[in-house]
């Protein structure tokens, strides 16, 4: 039973193109987040919904732009890729506990590669 | 926001008990500490959180002093298969969590 799953494992594109990740949990968390891991390994928040909102949104440029259907889901969409977001992007969930440190499981990342 | 600093890397032997520490000097009150353990080409997997004092699970112990402005990750006599990259972070109000750079943990036989 996969419990954080993301959409695809790779994906190979040409600057300019815009693409899509997708991510589910079937933890029945509330508290979902996109995190990006460059090549030198610093993971770094980029997006953290709760209950569909959205509640933390790093400086991440307007290219980049998360869409939660429901609460199993938030999804990555990424405008105009650029060789600079060439990473791996996590995924991850969480229940809700206010804030105070909640465990998080993530899932198997995307590893985007922008030629 | 509380920023962590931990060493950047650790050598150990198999069966040895493997401490790592991690400085989080402008901890704030509410603030718990966790570990995550990341191999390569997975996600990161949560080991251990605590808020003050000692904490034990079946995998490792967590040590944190009264001044909560460090903390210690201890792995009790590891394997090869320890050999990971490992984070200390401190939670935030706000679900907003900082990752710091991670000690990556070479485990030789």
């Amino acid at each position: 039973d996969t419990a954080v799953s993301q959409t695809p494992k790779y994906l190979v594109t040409q600057m300019g193109n815009d693409k899509s990740i997708k991510c589910e949990q079937n933890l029945g968390h509330d508290t979902m987040y996109w995190y990006k891991q460059d090549s030198k390994k610093f993971l770094k928040i980029m997006f953290s919904y709760n209950n569909k909102e959205l509640i933390i949104n790093e400086t991440v440029p307007n290219r980049f732009s998360p869409k939660s259907p429901d609460k199993a889901h938030l999804n990555l969409h990424i405008n105009s890729l650029e060789l600079g977001d060439s990473a791996v992007y996590f995924c991850a969930s969480s229940p809700w506990t206010r804030g105070r440190g909640e465990t998080q499981y993530f899932g198997p990342g995307t590893r985007l590669l922008v030629l | 926001l509380a920023k962590t600093t931990q060493p950047i890397s650790m050598d150990s032997y198999e069966g040895q008990e493997v401490n790592i520490t991690c400085s989080h000097n402008n901890i704030a009150t509410n603030d718990y500490i966790t570990w995550y353990q990341q191999f390569p080409s997975q996600g990161p997997r949560f080991i251990i959180q605590g808020y003050k004092t000692k904490v034990t699970n079946e995998v490792a112990s967590l040590f944190i002093p009264a001044d909560r402005k460090s903390s210690t990750l201890s792995l009790p006599r590891v394997s090869l298969s320890d050999t990971a990259v490992y984070y200390c972070l401190v939670a935030t109000g706000g679900f907003k969590t900082i990752f710091g750079a991670g000690t990556r943990l070479f485990v030789k036989a």
